[in-house]
This record gives C-alpha cells, structure tokens and sequence, in this order.
C-alpha cells in the first residue's frame, strides 16, 4: 500500500458516457500528478497540480477534465471518450520543494479504463 | 534526442546471472535521479534512488555518470521475481518548477 489510493480500479464506458476518476493520496505531499499508459508504452504525464494549481497540461484533448479541490483529492473528468483513450490511468503524489526532498513520486494502482 | 533513453529489451537471463542496464539522459542540469520497477499491469514503484557517489541496495547497485550522462542499473544473482520493466526516472529543474521524465522501461525476463 503506497498511500495512494484511485477509485474505480476498472471502469468500462460508452463513448457518450461521462465518468470521474479519483484519487486520493493520504502522505501529506503537496504536488499530484495524472499519468496516462497504454499498451506497449511509455507513461505520458498529462496534468500536474502543485499546491492545488495546474502547473501543466500536455496537450490533453478536452474530453480529460482533471480537478483538485485540495491537496489530498484528485479527480480525472472523462466526456466523449474515443476507442484510443482505453488505457491505464495512474496517479502519483510527491512532496516538492522543502529543500534536499527527495521528491518522490508514489504512485496508485490506477484505473483499467476500456472504451467501447 | 529524447530527454530520456533506455534500451526496450527484452532482456533474457537465467536465474543467477547479473545484468546490467544504462539510461542517458540530455540535459546536463538535470539533478536528481531514480529507478522504478514496474511489473505487468501494476504501477510503477520507487526500487532506488541514485546517488551522485553510486549506491547499492542488496543486489542491486546505482551508478551515476554525470559526465557522460547516463546512470545505470547492476541486478546480481538475478531472481525469477525480478522479472519486470525497469523505469528510468530524471528530474530537471526549471525557473518556476520541475519537470520530472519517465524513460519508457527496460523490460527484464528472469528463466529459471
């Protein structure tokens, strides 16, 4: 158990469904990160939030919608998903800044999303 | 040239054997680094840090060659458990934040 948990573990939706993704980290870090990974490849980071504020956004279509009502929750907003965006959607925590951390990122167990 | 490179593998090991892996990296202010190991369909987990005097944790042992940039990862005795896709992990430091890469894994295949 790494301190960080996401609900739902597996999730199957329609392409005109909506859905959230959560996560919640109990470590206390300050900064929370949603990764996306498909078969076969590397993590893409797709949002951070460092002290609840967006630092970054890599071009993720619009249809992903991330929230983070404080610095413990997470939440990945899914609307008219494609077939392609079936895949492992991981999220991490790390505690920045505070001079000589370590700054490790601590990941969950990740959400199995399959869109038909 | 990719931020962060490693070889994809396989690579394929009796049991016993040591294997070794690199990852280079291309910006040379990058600061901290770290190798994660991911089994199948799992998330990827912190196996060590990597320490600018070289570290090692059991049968495994971090490098860090800054001056060719790379680090490496050395697995003795190699076990079947140790069967997995082994993350490279570099942070770099900007004005205004950081900026951590994941390379995309060494996958590691342990026979018996």
């Amino acid at each position: 158990e790494t301190g960080v948990t996401q609900t739902p573990r597996h999730l199957v939706m329609g392409m005109t469904n909506k859905k959230s993704l959560k996560c919640e980290q109990h470590l206390g870090h300050n900064a929370m990160y949603w990764y996306k990974q498909s078969a076969k490849k590397p993590l893409e980071l797709m949002f951070v939030y460092n002290f609840k504020e967006q630092t970054e956004n890599n071009s993720v279509p619009s249809r992903f919608s991330p929230e983070c009502p404080n610095s413990s929750h997470l939440f990945l907003h899914l609307h008219t998903l494609q077939p392609e965006d079936s895949a492992l959607y991981l999220c991490a925590s790390s505690q920045e800044g505070g001079g000589g951390a370590q700054n490790i990122q601590y990941f969950g167990a990740g959400t199995r999303l399959s869109v038909l | 040239r990719k931020e962060v490179e490693q070889d994809p593998g396989p690579f394929n090991v009796p049991e016993g054997a040591t294997v070794a892996f690199n990852c280079t990296y291309s910006n040379s202010a990058s600061q901290s680094f770290f190798w994660y190991r991911q089994d199948c369909r799992k998330e990827p987990k912190l196996l060590m840090s990597v320490y600018s005097s070289g570290n090692e944790d059991g049968r495994f042992t971090a490098q860090l060659n800054r001056a060719s940039q790379y680090i490496s990862l050395l697995i003795r005795d190699s076990k079947l458990s140790d069967s997995a896709t082994y993350l490279c992990v570099v942070r770099e430091y900007h004005t205004g934040g950081f900026k951590t890469i994941f390379g995309a894994g060494t996958r590691l295949f342990v026979k018996a």
